[in-house]
């Protein structure tokens, strides 16, 4: 499963656009990108999945250019609850890659009033 | 309420006892994966049983092992603790033909001492 690079750590302040960029240059033909989020002391919660250039649902936006060796996580007017840890994971869809999902160090958001 | 459920919540046991940690699937998802997540570390992929047999293993020892039950529970068993083994124990669920979104609970935090 491809490699995936993110930043350690981001700060944003209430009603910001924040934006968590992923680089995953090994991506195979085969292989999603996905999003997770994470609350301490909880499990982490699917956010979006993708494929190539844009998706969006009603909790982000997740964008992919043509050569798909990154991504951007693209979160709309973030407010403290959105203070949480982001992982970018590269696979096959979840039925086709044994369960094994590999997740890196994520992107721990701080977002302040 | 996240559809699967782990228990206990927090458990403490010395070095070199057994432990048996347990997970509640929501029904119909066959396929149940654990994950350890040491502090500050995204989780790492322990096992995945399908179907009550286990079909995929991730770099952990064998006193790590688990079951299935037809019930759509699970359980992950761990021999000969070690100081090491202090993480959070997170269990993952998924139904057939399910394309992403692992489901996750909110993992069990074991400390061993």
């Amino acid at each position: 499963l491809a490699k995936t690079t993110q930043p350690i750590s981001m700060d944003s302040y209430e009603g910001q656009e924040v934006n968590i960029t992923c680089s995953h240059n090994n991506i195979a033909t085969n292989d999603y990108i996905t999003w997770y989020q994470q609350f301490p002391s909880q499990g982490p919660r699917f956010i979006i999945q993708g494929y190539k250039t844009k998706v969006t649902n009603e909790v982000a936006s997740l964008f992919i250019p043509a050569d798909r060796k990154s991504s951007t996580l693209s979160l709309p007017r973030v407010s403290l609850s959105d203070t949480a840890v982001y992982y970018c994971l590269v696979g096959a869809l979840i039925y086709n890659q044994g369960g094994k999902l590999i997740f890196g160090q994520g992107t721990e958001l701080s977002v302040k009033p | 309420e996240t559809g699967v459920t782990q228990s206990p919540t927090h458990l403490i046991k010395t070095r070199g006892q057994q432990v048996t940690l347990r997970c509640s699937s929501q029904s119909g998802h066959n396929t149940v994966s654990w994950y350890q997540q040491a502090l500050g570390q995204g989780p790492q992929f322990i096992f995945q049983y399908y179907r009550e047999e286990e079909n995929g293993r991730g770099n952990f020892p064998p006193r790590f092992s688990g079951l299935q039950f037809p019930n759509y529970s699970s359980e992950l068993n761990v021999n000969a603790l070690e100081l090491d083994d202090s993480a959070l124990y997170l269990c993952a669920s998924s139904r057939p033909g399910q394309e992403y979104g692992y489901t996750f609970g909110s993992g069990t935090r074991l400390t061993v001492v």
